[in-house]
């Protein structure tokens, strides 16, 4: 069974990059389980933002990037706003689908 | 546009069985490609999956959950179900179903607030 592990906030001023990591940990040694990330605003329901570890929706904004190396999955945002202070969260499939417990992403 | 919506009891009493339904539009259950998900998430806490079910029937469930949990299909109503038996304060959450894309959560319904009473 795999377990992700998240940063429980993460902060940055308008304009700058911020990253989130995901960190997933697994029986299976060499696991190579593909990543997802969702925002979730206050109230409304998640929504997918990248899927694939690195590939990106149809109309979600290309200031939201995804990539993987070894164990740890990123996603990185640019050019942060003030519209994407949210709950972030990985999620990954190997079996049955596993979250981590959320980012908390504030934008000072 | 595919949309996702939940319906059901916002009040449960302790012990009892947890009933939602989640209707489809815009697309359809019995398209064959699509995992029809349940997922939670407690009161501020993160997301939890529960299960989901296949157009054709076949199941598969968290293993925390799995003694509590039926998900069935309606394909005649474009519709699929939770149960959640011998509930307790614990599975109070804000209920979303959601359509699962090979590994990934492409749409999802508006979730709906499930509260355990005592």
């Amino acid at each position: 069974q795999s377990a992700l592990t998240q940063p429980a906030s993460v902060s940055g001023s308008p304009g700058q990059s911020i990253t989130i990591s995901c960190t997933e940990t697994s029986s299976a040694v060499g696991s190579y389980n593909l990543v997802s990330w969702y925002q979730q605003h206050p109230g409304k329901a998640p929504k997918l933002m990248i899927y694939e570890d690195s590939k990106r929706p149809s109309g979600v904004s290309d200031r939201f990037s995804g990539s993987k190396s070894g164990d740890t999955a990123s996603l990185t945002i640019s050019g942060l706003q003030a519209e994407d202070e949210a709950d972030y969260y990985c999620c990954t499939y190997a079996g049955s689908w596993v979250f981590g417990g959320g980012t908390k992403l504030t934008a000072l | 546009q595919v949309q996702l919506q939940e319906a059901g009891p916002g009040l449960v009493k302790s012990s009892q069985t947890l009933s939602l339904t989640c209707s489809v539009s815009g697309a359809s259950i019995s398209s064959g490609v699509y995992y029809w998900s349940w997922i939670r998430r407690h009161p501020g806490k993160g997301l939890e999956w529960i299960g989901y079910i296949l157009y054709s029937g076949s199941t598969y469930y968290n293993p925390s959950l799995r003694s509590r949990v039926t998900i069935s299909v309606d394909t005649s109503k474009n519709q699929f179900s939770l149960e959640l038996s011998s509930v307790t304060a614990a599975d109070t959450a804000v209920y979303y179903c959601a359509r699962a894309m090979r590994k990934h959560f492409d749409q999802w319904g508006q979730g709906t607030l499930v509260t355990v009473s005592s």
